[in-house]
């Protein structure tokens, strides 16, 4: 069973446009929330990320909302770039000493000039 | 600076080798974690060091992993008697403090079991 899903496994957005990518939990334990973004051939590089004790964290292009009644968060991008076309990969983490993170399956998101 | 560096990019096993996969995390960062990552997938956990300790090895689907980090830097999995199933990207990652969420990672290790 699935902690964290990503249940959009493709999403094709118009250059200009907001991309919104989508993420649902299970476990209210989960006290942090990251996304990654990666390439083909690369790891996963760190984006942006959020406590759950935010709803709201900003960082140019890219905001991420969470909404803990509804254990949901989103990663918008605006305005969506070419160069922005990747694989999207939600995670949480329980907090502790330990930091080893949970993820999702990713959505491939597709930026067309 | 150098980001985490992990060796080889690729690896093709037959089943039954075993296989030795490195991982050079960046300088000076305490935490390193491995993840399994299959494909379509999102990476999956296997083991947390801190410095040379070993955590947390939860993740290691069986006995024929192990990973071991000895003087606290470079961290090698071995993976005994390799199996089809097997057959992933394994991901390298490390982190500056031991509560530091923000993990960089390693391009991985696509190992392949024929």
């Amino acid at each position: 069973d699935q902690q964290v899903k990503q249940n959009s496994p493709s999403l094709s957005v118009q250059e200009g446009r907001i991309s919104i990518l989508n993420c649902d939990y299970t476990n209210s334990m989960f006290d942090y929330f990251l996304w990654y973004k990666k390439y083909p051939a690369e790891g996963p590089t760190f984006l942006i990320s959020i406590s759950s004790i935010k709803d709201k964290n900003e960082d140019g292009r890219f905001t991420v909302f969470l909404n803990k009644s509804a254990k949901h968060l989103s990663l918008h991008i605006v305005p969506s770039q070419p160069g922005d076309s990747a694989v999207y990969f939600c995670a949480a983490d329980y907090g502790g000493s330990q930091g080893n993170l949970i993820f999702g399956k990713g959505t491939k998101l597709s930026v067309k000039p | 600076g150098a980001g985490v560096s992990q060796s080889p990019r690729y690896k093709v096993a037959k089943r039954g080798q075993d296989v030795a996969l490195r991982c050079d995390p960046i300088s000076g960062h305490v935490s390193l974690f491995w993840y399994q990552q299959a494909l379509g997938q999102g990476p999956e956990f296997l083991t947390y060091f801190q410095n040379e300790a070993q955590l947390d090895k939860s993740g290691l689907p069986s006995d024929r992993f192990f990973a071991e980090r000895p003087e606290g830097s470079v961290s090698t999995l071995k993976i005994q008697r390799t199996q089809q199933e097997d057959s992933a990207v394994y991901l390298c990652a490390s982190s500056l403090v031991e509560t530091n969420y923000e993990q960089y990672f390693g391009p991985g290790t696509r190992l392949t079991v024929t």
